[in-house]
């Protein structure tokens, strides 16, 4: 069955980066773009950008644009989301998920917690 | 300020029909853009649950249904079960924003 594992939680400090995974099974990796979401506490989701099926291109929102880097490994099925000069409101919980026709999202991850506080 | 917008609440007793609405303009909903719908449980990661305005992937029970009028869309759930008390996002894509959601719908189920 689709599967995307998140990784762990993370503190960090105001001006940090963070970087979190996506580990994608049970379909073919590249067939499948990845879409990384956030949702701030209470709030509602967020898009921050994707990296595309096949050749993987990138499109990322203009709110993170220069802030967030998204890649990924076809070698070990794995995206990545790297969000830089954090500050206190990007406190929330980072989703990635699976994108399909029609930028729909079919299966998402568990979701990823950062708490940005010095 | 999300642009797609939805009602914050609605309520319904279990057994009847609710309709949650989801307003967008003509740069994403009343474009050839699809839309689709989320499902929140409260402490768990979203789950779709309309695709295409009025699709329900394997598993959705058919108490679930999507349309679309213009530049609106709306999700209704009939008959209303006490498990169906959620958030309830639409999502669809902009011209000028990327992929959008809309501010999300608590449903209570009374």
């Amino acid at each position: 069955q689709v599967q995307l594992v998140q990784s762990g939680a993370e503190v960090k400090k105001p001006g940090a980066s963070v970087k979190i995974s996506c580990k994608a099974s049970g379909y073919t990796f590249t067939r499948y773009g990845i879409y990384w979401v956030r949702q701030a506490p209470g709030q509602s989701l967020e898009w921050m950008g994707w990296i595309s099926a096949g050749p993987g291109n990138i499109k990322y929102s203009q709110k993170f644009q220069g802030r967030v880097t998204i890649t990924r490994d076809t070698s070990a099925n794995i995206a990545y989301m790297e969000l830089s000069s954090l500050r206190s409101e990007d406190r929330a919980m980072y989703y990635c998920g699976r994108g399909v026709q029609g930028y729909a999202i079919d299966y998402w991850g568990q979701g990823t917690l950062v708490t940005v506080s010095s | 300020q999300s642009v797609l917008t939805q009602p914050p609440s609605v309520s319904g007793a279990p057994g009847q029909r609710v309709t949650i609405s989801c307003t967008g303009n003509s740069s994403n909903i009343g474009t050839t853009y699809e839309i689709h719908w989320h499902q929140q449980l409260p402490g768990t990661a979203p789950k779709l649950l309309i695709y295409g305005y009025k699709n329900r992937p394997s598993g959705v029970p058919d108490r679930f249904s999507g349309s679309k009028s213009g530049t609106s869309a709306s999700l209704a759930i009939s008959p209303l079960q006490a498990e169906d008390e959620a958030v309830y996002y639409c999502q669809s894509y902009d011209d000028s924003a990327g992929v959008v959601f809309g501010g999300g719908t608590k449903l209570t189920v009374l």
